[in-house]
């Protein structure tokens, strides 16, 4: 079956770029979508298609893609930003899938 | 406002049944899929499938197909998640989503224990 790879942790100081990656073979042919979940509470979305920032998202949260890998950047991080990222994707027959998820410590 | 209201907490025994619902309310109920998805205990996002509301359409993950029923309501913009019999494994917290996934609900957390 189709898997979206994510690293398990990323963690960065407050101030710094955090970035976090989502490899996938079908990511070239299908969008990508970025959630943030903190704990005891349902999912955010923070980009959708790529790259597009739904609106109430600070402009410090970024997405872009390059071959089979998508990334989130967070910009200036701030201790508010600690929290589980999910990318969100597509498989050829457009079955969605989900990566095993991120969670960004602010140090 | 767009909202996406679940029914609340379920505790049930093994081999019980059960149906949640998801119901959609400030926008066109019909002319968006509705998907659902799981997160078990301390763990990440899983994909259950996705209903249209409109003509009842209905995907299913393989990892979900025949393990539960996803089915819905337009008349009263609902959409339901049903189990015809639990497991303790179906232990996890249920999410509905707007497709386009960028309303969500506050989740239904199902808890099936002996």
């Amino acid at each position: 079956s189709y898997e979206l790879t994510q690293p398990p942790s990323v963690s960065v100081s407050p101030g710094q770029t955090a970035r976090i990656t989502c490899s996938g073979d079908a990511l070239p042919k299908q969008y990508a979508y970025w959630y943030q979940q903190k704990p005891g509470q349902a999912p955010v979305l923070v980009i959708y298609k790529d790259s597009e920032r739904p609106s109430g998202i600070p402009e410090r949260f970024s997405g872009s893609s390059s071959g089979t890998t998508v990334t989130l950047t967070i910009s200036g991080v701030q201790a508010e930003d600690e929290a589980d990222y999910y990318c969100q994707s597509a498989d050829s027959s457009g079955t969605v899938v989900f990566g095993g998820g991120t969670k960004l410590t602010v140090l | 406002e767009v909202q996406l209201v679940q029914s609340g907490a379920e505790v049930k025994k093994p081999g019980e049944s059960l149906k949640i619902s998801c119901k959609g309310s400030g926008y066109s109920f019909t002319s968006y899929w509705i998907g659902w998805v799981r997160q078990m205990p301390g763990k990440g996002l899983e994909w259950m499938g996705i209903i249209y509301p409109g003509d009842s359409d209905t995907r299913y993950s393989p990892s979900f197909q025949g393990q539960v029923t996803i089915s819905a309501d337009k008349s009263i913009s609902t959409a339901y998640l049903q189990w015809s019999s639990l497991k303790a494994s179906d232990t996890a917290m249920y999410y509905c989503v707007r497709n386009g996934f960028d309303y969500w609900g506050q989740g239904t957390l199902v808890t099936v224990s002996s």
